[in-house]
């Protein structure tokens, strides 16, 4: 069965710069959500759209952006990239909300990496 | 507030012992919906179940099983017969569904070592 895709699955950046990471929901699904995930912690809820309109926002610092485009698909954009950013960044995503599963199924994340 | 506790950072056990991951949830809210999820040291996250605060019938699923009580708040989860493959840390969460966003509040996590 087709997963949560997340793009690239690696990432270095240095300090101050700029960085776009991607996420392809499964086929039928219209929410997703992102996620940071620091070393030996429990994932952060950043943010979450519902058929392409943001639906909830978390602990996303002001730095970043991120919009649900018509095919669903996600892109988080990072700038004025932190030594703090490095981090785990996962993409889940679920089910619509007329017969949603609950359920959040979870890309394979991107290793975000700044020097 | 709602609240996941896992109060086991670490355990560790030799192949083929059983284990049992405890969570413990807080919540007002009659209806709401946990979860388990493994994370292997390669890092997905991988959606292990579901249980629903309506249903309180556990769950087998091979070598996994899930206790739900809501009498106590908790969703334990045992792994009968270990197995190396299952080292990874677990996390247990909590969902209101609708009524949060559809958001996960997450246990801070339960690494799992099976050593052979």
């Amino acid at each position: 069965a087709a997963g949560v895709i997340q793009s690239p699955r690696h990432l270095i950046k240095e300090k101050r710069e700029t960085a776009t990471l991607k996420c392809y929901p499964i086929p039928r699904h219209d929410t997703v959500y992102w996620y940071q995930q620091g070393p030996g912690q429990d994932p952060q809820f950043l943010i979450s759209f519902y058929e392409k309109m943001q639906s909830d926002k978390g602990s996303i610092p002001d730095r970043f952006s991120a919009q649900q485009f018509s095919d669903y698909h996600s892109e988080l954009n990072m700038s004025s990239l932190e030594l703090g950013d490095s981090a785990l960044y996962f993409c889940a995503s679920s089910s619509g909300r007329q017969k949603p599963t609950y359920e959040q199924y979870f890309g394979p994340g991107t290793r975000l990496t700044v020097t | 507030a709602q609240k996941v506790t896992q109060a086991q950072t670490e355990i560790s056990v030799v192949e083929k012992e059983d284990v049992t991951l405890d969570c413990v949830y807080e919540t007002r809210d009659t209806t709401y919906y946990l979860f388990w999820y493994k994370q292997p040291p390669s890092g997905e996250l991988v959606f292990l179940i579901r249980r629903n605060s309506f249903d309180e019938q556990n769950e087998i699923s091979g070598r996994y099983s899930w206790n739900f009580q809501k009498s106590t708040s908790s969703f334990n989860f045992t792994i009968t017969a270990s197995q190396v493959v299952d080292s990874a840390v677990y996390f247990c969460a909590l969902s209101l569904g609708m009524d949060s966003n559809y958001q996960l509040i997450w246990g801070a996590g339960t690494k799992l070592i099976i050593k052979p």
